[in-house]
């Protein structure tokens, strides 16, 4: 099993419609870190996160800590929102990070 | 540009052969991380410098696998006598320890190096 999941693995949205990605992981972290990949390879950081909620423009972090759960939402979804969105965990006392398999995004104009 | 840079972008080599990869992390970043990327997966973890001091390394770099910061600037990742199970996509990320807590954890990505062997 996986220390951390990502739910669902494959999502397909209209242009415009509410998007939620899912991430529970299975002990105490330091940071939570949604990455998003687009196809060919780059990755690009979108939020670290250690509690709380963060927003950058129609993007929204959450984690609780407590349920050791994360989402991430967009907003009035784009077709460029297309992509693969993972998410990373660093658990506390280590310095590596621990990857979801990712989910893939698609949104459709 | 400062952004991490890798080299090569695309290496195919036969089995049996070594190769060497680069990484160049942002230049103020003293934290360098490698890992392995298969089709359809997350990244997974090889090892973590901090400076030029290997603080910890995957199960999953085996002896065939080496990596080196040596002046805790750009680190070069080897694969001895590479096997077709190798054919991965070969991310570095850096990171700095300034910044305050958080901001610290925060890593940044180079393109990959996507090897191939036949």
């Amino acid at each position: 099993k996986n220390e951390v999941e990502q739910s669902p693995q494959n999502l397909t949205a209209q242009e415009g419609e509410f998007i939620t990605i899912n991430c529970s992981y299975s002990v105490g972290i330091s940071a939570l870190h949604w990455l998003q990949q687009h196809p060919g390879g780059g990755i690009v950081s979108l939020f670290m996160l250690s509690s709380g909620k963060k927003k950058h423009g129609r993007l929204i972090a959450t984690i609780n800590i407590q349920e050791k759960h994360s989402s991430l939402h967009i907003t009035a979804s784009h077709p460029r929102d297309s992509a693969v969105y993972i998410c990373a965990v660093r658990f506390s006392g280590t310095y590596k990070y621990i990857f979801g398999t990712g989910t893939r995004l698609k949104v459709l104009a | 540009d400062t952004g991490v840079s890798q080299d090569p972008r695309h290496k195919i080599t036969k089995r049996g052969q070594n190769v060497t990869f680069r990484c160049d992390p942002i230049s103020e970043h003293n934290r360098l991380y490698w890992y392995r990327q298969t089709l359809g997966q997350g990244p997974e973890f090889l090892t973590y410098f901090q400076n030029e001091a290997q603080l910890e390394k995957s199960r999953l770099l085996s002896d065939r696998f080496s990596a080196e910061r040596p002046k805790g600037s750009f680190s070069t990742l080897e694969i001895q006598r590479t096997e077709q199970g190798d054919s991965a996509m070969y991310l570095c990320a850096s990171s700095s320890t300034s910044g305050g807590s958080l901001s610290s954890y925060e890593q940044y990505f180079g393109p990959g190096t996507r090897l191939t062997v036949t």
